[in-house]
């Protein structure tokens, strides 16, 4: 099975801009989680589809957004990019929907705010 | 709320050393899942070992092994005979029953030196 594939592997990003990631998850898998990683704040829960219906949310502004296709793939979008934006996002895909399922991470798009 | 607390910033040791990494956990979940991840420098995370809250049994996987010890709240996780290949950062992670929203710890950097 192929793992699961986030595009693109880096952006350059100027404040103010926005920008979309992709991801696409493990065949079969339907719960799909971003993660924002950075130096200082480790690893932080942004949100999770499951069926196109965003399940859980951590604790980020509106500026970070998300959907998912009907094929489970996803897509985060943030709006008016901030330098504090800078980092490593992380997607997630999962086999099932409950907190005993492991989460199956992709590389990750590097995205950095000048 | 849920909290992983990993001390350990960063590990260095010597090749075929022994070692153990931390983790403390916080939940007022009943049932829970543990877990452990492996970042090497590429920027996947690599799922190493799931445990429920009702499985205190150790476990041990060739070199690896994980200590749960609910009585402390901990999750150790050691390395037997370290070898190179295993620099990397390590994350603990939980998460309860109903949901993906997977918490992790801070994560401690292993450097494994020849």
């Amino acid at each position: 099975k192929a793992g699961v594939t986030q595009t693109p592997r880096y952006l350059i990003k100027t404040r103010g801009q926005q920008v979309t990631l992709s991801c696409s998850p493990i065949s079969g898998h339907r719960s799909v989680s971003w993660y924002q990683q950075t130096p200082g704040q480790g690893l932080q829960f942004l949100f999770e589809y499951f069926s196109e219906t965003q399940r859980n949310k951590g604790n980020f502004p509106g500026r970070f957004s998300g959907r998912q296709f009907s094929n489970s793939r996803s897509e985060m979008n943030v709006s008016t990019l901030e330098l504090g934006d800078s980092a490593l996002y992380l997607c997630a895909s999962s086999g099932g929907y409950r907190g005993h399922s492991p989460l199956h991470f992709g590389n990750g798009t590097r995205l950095t705010v000048t | 709320a849920q909290k992983v607390t990993q001390a350990q910033t960063e590990i260095s040791v010597v090749e075929k050393e022994d070692v153990t990494l931390d983790c403390v956990y916080e939940t007022r979940d009943t049932t829970y899942y543990l877990f452990w991840y492996k970042q090497p420098p590429s920027g996947e995370l690599v799922f190493l070992i799931r445990r429920n809250s009702f499985d205190e049994q150790n476990e041990i996987s060739g070199r690896y092994s994980w200590n749960f010890q609910k009585s402390t709240s901990s999750f150790n996780f050691t390395i037997t005979a370290s070898q190179v290949v295993d620099s990397a950062v390590y994350f603990c992670a939980l998460s309860d029953y109903n949901n993906n929203d997977m918490r992790f710890g801070a994560g401690t950097r292993l450097t494994v030196k020849p």
